[in-house]
């Protein structure tokens, strides 16, 4: 069973913001990374570390981090963010990696 | 420009061995991590286990411990995921990944790989 929880689904009205969590008791010792999958494509990264954005990703995304729960905020989604997303962080033995059970974000 | 390039897509029957590979180009191979990362029919993300092909130190995830072998070859910097007998249970997409040498993220993904199953 996966060590990091996610709401299965959310939804989020164009333009308006959306806030994704990740539960763990190991967000409390690292820092959760956050990955956009959209279907039949890989992963990509979106956020990792205490809020750091890869090159080529737009500046709506933002996340942040409080106690055993790290979030992924979406500020004015579009269309094109519909898609499924995963947080990952190291499990509690701190020598292997998960990821949570992901969310499927839907624009409408 | 980072690149992971992934093998094509296998189709094998129950009891057959398989090896895929994952190719890396753009960096130096040596000094990065590389996962792997199942993801079954409809499923979500599974960590599977990852190798530093600088001296090939290995972690396997608890679930896949025993079930698969990772592997690498860093004078072609290509990663390899084995299975000496597949079963239905192991069709999924599998993807290669990096991961910088402070395990801070996975930063770049392979392609996938779809491996299938089926008598």
């Amino acid at each position: 069973s996966s060590e990091l929880t996610q709401d299965p689904a959310v939804s989020v009205a164009l333009g308006q913001t959306v806030r994704i969590t990740c539960q763990g008791d190991t967000l409390r010792s690292y820092y959760a990374s956050w990955y956009q999958q959209k279907p039949g494509q890989a992963p990509i990264l979106v956020i990792y570390g205490k809020n750091n954005r890869p090159s080529g990703i737009p500046d709506r995304f933002s996340g942040s981090s409080s106690g055993n729960t790290a979030s992924l905020t979406i500020t004015g989604a579009q269309a094109e963010d519909e898609a499924d997303y995963y947080c990952n962080s190291r499990d509690s033995s701190g020598n292997h990696y998960v990821f949570g059970t992901g969310t499927k974000v839907t624009v409408l | 420009e980072v690149q992971l390039v992934q093998s094509g897509a296998e189709v094998k029957k129950p009891g057959e061995s398989l090896k895929i590979s994952c190719k890396g180009s753009g960096y130096s191979f040596t000094s990065y991590w590389i996962g792997w990362v199942r993801q079954m029919p409809g499923k979500g993300l599974e960590w599977m286990g990852i190798i530093y092909p600088g001296d090939s130190d290995t972690r396997y995830s608890p679930s896949f411990q025993g079930q698969v072998t990772i592997s690498a070859d860093k004078s072609i910097s290509t990663a390899y995921l084995q299975w000496s007998s597949l079963k239905a249970s192991d069709t999924a997409m599998y993807y290669c990944a990096r991961v910088p040498s402070g395990w801070e993220t996975i930063d770049y993904w392979g392609q996938g790989t779809l491996v299938t199953v089926s008598s």
